[in-house]
């Protein structure tokens, strides 16, 4: 069966600090990816996607940024942590064209 | 580009007592329509969803959800609540075509009360 792995579980992060959240798929292969952010009260927005090995794409331009060096393997990075960054990071996959499925979550606090 | 619209940041509910979570969808196109469940501090898990056929979608843990086309809502419902229903729930809407992005709404945070 598929299974997706977060971690760090939670971090804590001081401002200008770099970043690094790794997500893996198994059971499956050529999976779309996607990172999430949840912010304290709010919804989720979605961050970046990618269909396949290097190909990523934003949605929204801000201080963070996304690879994917391997098929099931999906990295959030950041150079400089910023207050904002804060919130509850989620990796998410899909195969067949419908649903995703959700990771668990990295909580980040960014002081 | 889809919208997703949930009236209620949080309902109170006693347990046992029904209840129905509302969801506003906006789009120029046909979608599919999701129901997302996330206990504290998990991820995201779904719940049901309307890809096609019958307007009444069952789910899991006794949950259903209506698709009204000409009202563009998808209100989900479960005719008697417990204490572990106690969550956040999300609706989402992709088009039924193309790429696979869902578009969430703001979520529901649903109380059961004793």
């Amino acid at each position: 069966s598929q299974t997706i792995h977060q971690w760090p579980a939670t971090l804590v992060q001081p401002v200008g600090s770099p970043l690094s959240l790794e997500c893996t798929v198994e059971g499956t292969s050529n999976p779309n990816l996607y990172w999430y952010r949840q912010a304290a009260g709010r919804g989720l927005q979605l961050l970046f996607y990618s269909v396949g090995i290097g190909q990523i794409s934003s949605e929204v331009p801000q201080n963070l940024s996304a690879s994917r060096p391997q098929d099931r393997q999906f990295i959030l990075s950041s150079k400089k942590l910023l207050l904002s960054d804060s919130g509850f990071y989620l990796c998410a996959w899909n195969v067949v064209p419908y649903e995703q499925y959700f990771g668990p979550g990295t909580r980040l606090t960014v002081t | 580009a889809q919208s997703v619209t949930q009236l209620d940041s949080q309902v109170p509910v006693f347990e046992e007592a029904p209840v129905e979570l509302r969801c506003n969808y906006s789009s120029s196109v046909s979608v599919y329509l999701f129901w997302y469940v996330q206990y504290p501090n998990q991820g995201l898990q779904l719940l049901l969803k309307y890809l096609s056929g019958s307007t009444l979608v069952k789910g899991i843990n006794g949950f259903e959800a209506e698709f009204n086309k000409s009202q563009t809502s998808f209100h989900l419902r479960k005719p008697s609540v417990h204490i572990s229903d106690t969550a956040e729930y999300f609706c989402a809407v992709r088009a039924n075509f193309g790429n696979e992005k869902l578009t969430f709404g703001t979520g529901t945070r649903l109380t059961i009360i004793p």
